[in-house]
């Protein structure tokens, strides 16, 4: 049973370029949930896909933005990129939002020049 | 401040020790408690997790909860060179909008040396 895949394991951008990552999400889930996780931080909360739509949405501006497809898989885009955005960016999956069980992929790497 | 405090150490360890890790928090509608354990370059695992107050044991890993207190902790008994990771805390609401969102500690990097 293969957990959550995420893609591309890492990324070089140039500021002001545009990033996708993509996640897909363990077998038999349906929720998808972003965070971002600096260096030495905790990772933070940047929104969660639930049948196709963004439920929840953490502090972060409009410029993330993300979609999830039928299959449960999910996007995480990122419009003009600031240095401040190089980060892991997680993917975690669970069943139904209410889950207090998600499971994290190994996160994608962006760096941000 | 922040919702979540953990100290981030760095903690060095004799293995055989038993180690203390600990988070504090200020939001009184954190219900479900939760640490992950992530290993470099790995995403983070579920440890453990506990509803609203009390212990809960797993192996040689015990949470504990003390929601009067608004602290949280994992002790890890007779630690293993293999338990070397950043543990993080992490917390949610039972319900309402944002419960599905988890509010995660700074994270403390634990060495266990042999």
């Amino acid at each position: 049973d293969a957990g959550v895949t995420q893609s591309p394991t890492h990324l070089i951008k140039t500021r002001g370029q545009q990033v996708t990552l993509r996640c897909s999400p363990k077998s038999g889930h349906d929720t998808v949930s972003w965070y971002q996780q600096a260096l030495g931080q905790g990772p933070q909360f940047i929104f969660q896909y639930y049948e196709e739509e963004e439920r929840q949405r953490g502090n972060f501006p409009d410029r993330f933005s993300g979609h999830q497809f039928p299959n449960y898989s999910s996007e995480l885009n990122v419009n003009a990129l600031l240095l401040g955005d190089s980060a892991l960016y997680l993917c975690a999956s669970s069943w139904r939002q209410g889950s207090y069980e998600q499971y994290f992929g190994p996160g994608t790497r962006l760096t941000v020049t | 401040q922040k919702e979540v405090e953990q100290d981030p150490g760095p903690l060095s360890v004799p293995e055989g020790a038993i180690v203390s890790l600990n988070c504090t928090y200020s939001n009184s509608a954190f219900q479900y408690f939760m640490w992950y354990r992530q290993y470099s370059r790995k995403g983070p695992e579920l440890l453990m997790y506990t509803y609203s107050s009390g212990n809960k044991e797993d192996g040689r890993f015990t949470a504990q909860v003390d929601k009067s207190s608004k602290y949280i902790s994992l002790f890890i008994r007779d630690s293993q060179p293999s338990d070397s990771a950043t543990y993080l805390c992490a917390m949610r609401n039972a319900g309402g909008t944002s419960y599905g969102k988890l509010t995660f500690g700074q994270g403390t990097i634990l060495t266990v040396h042999p």
